[in-house]
């Protein structure tokens, strides 16, 4: 079965560090979501691209976060710098013509 | 703006029962899609059943079935004959008519199935 991979499943880092996640959509689909999950704010959309271009980054705070699509095999999510707030689990999913494939998530931790 | 709401934090049901998820939204949209995702403890997100809102007829998916209720805004999930498998977070979800808009979540519902 196709899957939507991301990268690393989990990482540690202490504020201030740069925090990078990447993600792999299944092949062919042309849309690409990036969510955040926390404990207080649930389930949230952060960004999202279509055939590469991004459409809505309205959710994502933009003096830190920053969201690309470099090539249609991979998204990338950017930290710079993270801060203790930002520890959740990210989730990137992918969709063509029909409903949304999740990844496993980021389990991102900032000490 | 849209949104979707779960007011049962917690749900409990016993092994073979049938339990039922509530879900309600607000939209002025005529056209769109509702979804329950499931999230075990291994935090994937799995989907488990959908709705296109044009359809009058409830989807259903094994043990898994749907109640829509358009006019009222309603989307309650039934799960018959549940399974230790089944206890998860349980998330409804909206979406406007077209694949690749986003989804709008609700807050979830944490099952646990007793044996």
């Amino acid at each position: 079965d196709a899957r939507v991979t991301q990268t690393p499943r989990h990482k540690v880092t202490e504020m201030g560090q740069e925090v990078t996640m990447r993600c792999q959509p299944i092949l062919g689909h042309n849309t690409v979501f990036w969510y955040r999950q926390t404990m207080m704010q649930g389930l949230e959309l952060l960004a999202y691209f279509r055939n590469r271009a991004p459409l809505d980054d309205s959710g994502m705070p933009k003096d830190r976060f920053s969201a690309e699509m470099p090539d249609a095999t991979l998204a990338t999510l950017k930290i710079q710098p993270s801060e203790p707030r930002d520890s959740a689990v990210y989730f990137c999913a992918s969709a063509s013509y029909g409903p949304q494939h999740f990844g496993d998530g980021t389990r991102l931790s900032i000490l | 703006a849209q949104t979707v709401t779960q007011s049962q934090p917690e749900m409990s049901v016993q092994e073979a029962e049938t339990v039922t998820l509530s879900c309600t939204y607000d939209t002025s949209e005529s056209d769109y899609y509702l979804f329950w995702y499931k999230q075990p403890p291994s935090r994937q997100m799995i989907l488990v059943i959908r709705q296109e809102a044009y359809k009058q007829q409830n989807a259903t998916e094994n043990r898994f079935s749907v109640n829509f209720q358009k006019a009222a805004k309603s989307f309650s999930l039934k799960i018959s004959d549940s399974q230790l498998g089944d206890a998860a977070m349980y998330f409804c979800a909206y979406r406007r008519s077209g694949a690749t808009n986003k989804l709008i979540f609700g807050t979830g519902t944490l099952l646990a199935v007793q044996p």
